[in-house]
């Protein structure tokens, strides 16, 4: 069965240090990934979504960065972290034709 | 523009009521429309969905939805709710099988004793 695995589970980080948040999944191949940020435990935001190894489509412009390096991975970066960075990040695979399965969350605190 | 709404913020529902949670979609063709879940800080849990056919689908922990084409809706309802139903609802909709999920806003659903 497909799975998706969030790390790490919470994170706290001092403003202006680089943030690295991991996303696999297990149990297909050439998934579409995504990123979204959640504030204050209300509606999801769309960052970023990959269709493939490289492929980085950005919705909104952030302190933020996306990358794929291999086919069932994906990463959330910063170079250096902001207060407003601060919130609850989900990843997410899409497949085609159903409903999405997300991680288990990052609640990330910059302070 | 492809869009959909949660008009409630917050629902309060008294424990053995039924509950309804709204959604409406902006129209684009024919919508896959979805419900999930979310208990504090953990991802979101699938309930139901509507791809096509009946319009009155079931789903997870007895809640069901009805698809409404002429009022381009897809409320959440569960005929007696439990105070373990008390979590943030959220509504999606996608408009084709390749297309990205568009979420909403979310509704706080608060079930009292």
């Amino acid at each position: 069965s497909q799975t998706i695995h969030q790390w790490p589970a919470t994170l706290v980080q001092p403003v202006g240090s680089p943030l690295s948040l991991e996303c696999t999944v297990e149990g297909t191949s050439n998934p579409n990934l995504y990123w979204y940020r959640q504030a204050a435990g209300r509606g999801l935001q769309l960052l970023f979504y990959s269709v493939g190894i490289g492929q980085i489509s950005s919705e909104v412009p952030q302190n933020l960065s996306a990358s794929r390096p291999q086919d069932r991975q994906f990463i959330l970066s910063s170079k250096k972290l902001l207060l407003s960075d601060s919130g609850f990040y989900l990843c997410a695979w899409i497949p085609l034709n159903t409903e999405a399965f997300f991680g288990q969350g990052t609640r990330l605190t910059v302070v | 523009a492809q869009s959909v709404a949660q008009p409630e913020d917050q629902v309060n529902v008294a424990e053995g009521n039924p509950l309804t949670v709204k959604c409406t979609y902006s129209v684009s063709g024919n919508p896959y429309l979805f419900w999930y879940v979310q208990y504090p800080n953990r991802g979101l849990q699938f309930l139901l969905k509507y791809i096509t056919g009946d319009n009155l689908v079931k789903g997870s922990y007895g809640f069901e939805a009805e698809f409404n084409k002429s009022q381009t809706s897809f409320h959440l309802k569960k005929p007696s709710a439990l105070v373990s139903d008390s979590a943030l609802y959220f509504c999606a909709v996608r408009y084709s099988s390749a297309s990205k999920i568009i979420f909403g806003s979310g509704t706080r659903l608060s079930i009292r004793p």
